[in-house]
């Protein structure tokens, strides 16, 4: 099955740097790469996701890229605020019929003020 | 849209108690998902269920733990005779109809059940 491996576990950055986590996946069929947010004691939320025939998405401060070939995907954040300290999840979606989402162990960002 | 909804938010139960943790889908979703998190830890996948139907339950320890999605009424995740490692937040998510490459793989999480075993 599938397996999602996430780097750092942990990251620190001053306000106003950029924070990037990064994520691998092993099944090469998985089509839809989501990154949630999840702050302490409440639910993740989603952030933004990328699906496989796309390279790059953008949302203001936050992009995702995926490599298919390599089965990379990565997230960025630009001008990191601190609001942004929580932990961040990657996750991969099979394309088969199980359609269900396999998460990385997750980063906790830390943005210093 | 209300969302993705979970009862109880919080529960505690003595050891060999049973619990139900209740989920109602967004409207219009038909896939009701549970995912499992211990403290300080990741998303774990249990099961993954369709109107009456388990769609995949690989993630769902072999005993004590069950799940269903009726045809009426909300999704129950069911542990029975709990123990002190059962305590953990439970989480149900949703989404459309399956549709690879579409809107359908979009997820959205409930606020969780955090269930205590004292």
């Amino acid at each position: 099955g599938e397996n999602v491996e996430q780097h750092p576990s942990t990251l620190s950055v001053q306000e106003g740097d950029s924070a990037v986590i990064k994520c691998t996946y092993s099944d090469s069929a998985s089509n839809y790469f989501p990154w949630y947010k999840q702050e302490l004691g409440k639910r993740p939320q989603l952030i933004i996701d990328i699906r496989s025939n796309v390279g790059e998405k953008k949302d203001q401060r936050i992009a995702v890229t995926l490599n298919k070939t390599a089965k990379h995907f990565s997230l960025h954040i630009t001008e990191t605020q601190p609001e942004d300290s929580a932990v961040y999840f990657c996750a991969a979606m099979g394309g088969g019929a199980t359609n269900k989402l396999i998460f990385g162990t997750g980063t906790l960002l830390a943005v210093q003020p | 849209n209300a969302g993705v909804m979970q009862n109880p938010r919080h529960l505690v139960r003595r050891r060999g108690q049973e619990a139900r943790l209740r989920c109602s889908p967004m409207k219009g979703h038909s896939h009701v998902y549970w995912y499992r998190q211990l403290p300080e830890e990741g998303l774990k996948f249990m099961v993954y269920l369709q109107k009456e139907n388990i769609i995949d339950e690989s993630g769902m320890p072999k005993e004590r733990f069950s799940a269903e999605f009726p045809k009426e009424g909300p999704s129950i995740l069911r542990i029975q005779q709990v123990v002190r490692g059962d305590s953990a937040a439970y989480f149900c998510a949703s989404s459309p109809i399956s549709s690879t490459g579409g809107s359908g793989n979009t997820i959205y999480f409930g606020e969780g059940s955090w269930l205590t075993v004292v």
